[in-house]
């Protein structure tokens, strides 16, 4: 079985640039979220969509940060401007139900490294 | 507010011996899901156990093995016999039962097994 992909690995940007991640995951999982992990914490959730509808965006810096998920399967994760705070690795996983469903786990990529200088 | 608490930043530890990672955590709800996550140096987190608030028996998996103490609020992992490949970063997490179904971490903990 595929795991989730995500591209690019690693991204150099300069600040206030604009910057966008891809994430397809895992087939047939109904729920994909995003997170961000700085240096050193534990992953912060940004976004988790059901299929194509939020569910929860509550911690999206949304004057910056974007994300969408096409037909309810690939997802997009965009920054515009990018501030040096947003270094970090984001990490996109997907399950195929909520996780608090019996015998549902979230599976993660590897992740998409960010710079921003 | 769902909070988890990994106290230990990073461990060390010479191969065979048996190590345990702590963690505690906060929750409102009296239904909640526990998780434990492993994140080796190539990135991607691995599940390792998922254990719901009804359950508290003790989980043995090979060499790892879990104590859930719901009295003390504890979600503690021990490794017996570490290797060098359990060299990474462990995350403990928290899933509430009400209200989303997202995953709150911990801040995790190194774990360096040496030869």
């Amino acid at each position: 079985e595929a795991g989730v992909a995500q591209s690019p690995r690693y991204k150099i940007i300069e600040k206030r640039q604009s910057v966008a991640f891809w994430c397809n995951p895992i087939s047939g999982h109904a729920t994909l979220y995003w997170y961000q992990q700085i240096l050193g914490q534990g992953p912060k959730l940004l976004i988790q969509f059901q299929n194509n509808g939020v569910v929860d965006d509550s911690q999206l810096p949304k004057d910056r940060f974007s994300a969408e998920r096409l037909k309810g399967v690939d997802s997009t994760l965009k920054i515009q401007p990018a501030k040096l705070e947003d270094s970090a690795v984001y990490l996109c996983a997907s399950s195929l139900d909520d996780v608090r469903v019996e015998n549902t786990e979230a599976f993660f990529g590897q992740g998409t490294r960010l710079t921003v200088v | 507010a769902q909070k988890v608490t990994q106290a230990q930043t990073e461990i060390s530890v010479v191969e065979k011996e048996d190590v345990t990672l702590d963690c505690v955590y906060e929750t409102r709800d009296t239904t909640y899901y526990l998780f434990w996550y492993k994140q080796p140096p190539s990135g991607e987190l691995v599940f390792l156990i998922r254990r719901n608030s009804f359950d508290e028996q003790n989980e043995i998996s090979g060499r790892y093995s879990w104590n859930f103490q719901k009295s003390t609020s504890s979600f503690n992992f021990t490794i017996t016999a570490s290797q060098v490949v359990d060299s990474a970063v462990y995350f403990c997490a928290l899933s509430e039962y009400s209200g989303y179904s997202t995953l709150t971490f911990g801040k995790g903990t190194m774990l360096l097994v040496s030869p």
